[in-house]
């Protein structure tokens, strides 16, 4: 079995500030982790994902995350939140297996000038 | 590539009637699904398929129904759309079958309401 957990369904950011989205996973096996950004009125896309290869993964716009095994935890951070950084961010989790993608329930992380 | 292209875009329906959401791919993806999001739930997986004439059901799958004939395409069909199938649908494909690295392509959605 295999969960995602988002802590914190909005964030709030000011501009120029440390944006850190918080994702705890559960899987019965080495897991691989996503990120994906949704924009408003889109589908959703690909920030970066592990894979195991290294735990500090860089993804897209400046957005990274460290897989911490002992936390089961995969956070996103960025060190200086743009206005184009607000929209919805959800982390997603596979276990392996032809379906297994388990996603998160989304954080929606709003900039303020 | 147009990636993953979702129709229509908008759509309400009665309670009770039926409509088929269409989606295509035209990356040669193997794998293909759909998935349903509602506020505070994420996104809950319906249906997917592995190749042309494979499907399985996901976590969600009353009320839909889906069939792969050609690796493009997969349609949705709802057979008798019910209030609570008010959401917002994507389609997703990606390379491979495993779940583990490969990235998956979203569709932009269709936003169905259902009275």
């Amino acid at each position: 079995a295999q969960s995602v957990t988002q802590l914190g369904s909005h964030v709030s950011v000011s501009e120029g500030a440390l944006v850190l989205l918080r994702c705890n996973y559960s899987s019965s096996v080495p897991p691989y982790l996503f990120w994906y950004v949704q924009y408003p009125n889109q589908g959703l896309q690909l920030l970066l994902k592990y894979t195991s290869a290294a735990t500090l993964v860089k993804g897209i716009n400046g957005f990274e995350a460290e897989f911490k095994k002992s936390e089961t935890s995969f956070h996103l951070t960025k060190p200086s939140a743009h206005m184009s950084d607000a929209a919805e961010y959800f982390c997603a989790v596979s276990s392996g297996g032809y379906q297994k993608v388990t996603f998160g329930i989304g954080t929606k992380l709003q900039v303020i000038p | 590539n147009a990636g993953v292209t979702q129709t229509p875009k908008f759509q309400v329906l009665k309670t009770g009637q039926s409509m088929t959401l269409q989606c295509a791919q035209d990356m040669n993806h193997e794998y293909m699904s759909w998935y349903r999001q509602d506020p505070g739930m994420g996104l809950r997986l319906i249906h997917y398929s592995v190749g042309a004439g494979i499907t399985d059901q996901g976590e969600v799958p009353n009320g839909y129904n889906v069939s792969r004939s050609t690796t493009e395409d997969f349609p949705l069909r709802l057979l008798s759309a019910a209030p609570s199938q008010t959401s917002v649908y994507f389609c997703a494909s990606r390379a491979g079958t495993s779940g583990r690295t490969n990235e998956q392509f979203f569709g932009p959605g269709t936003r169905l309401t259902v009275l």
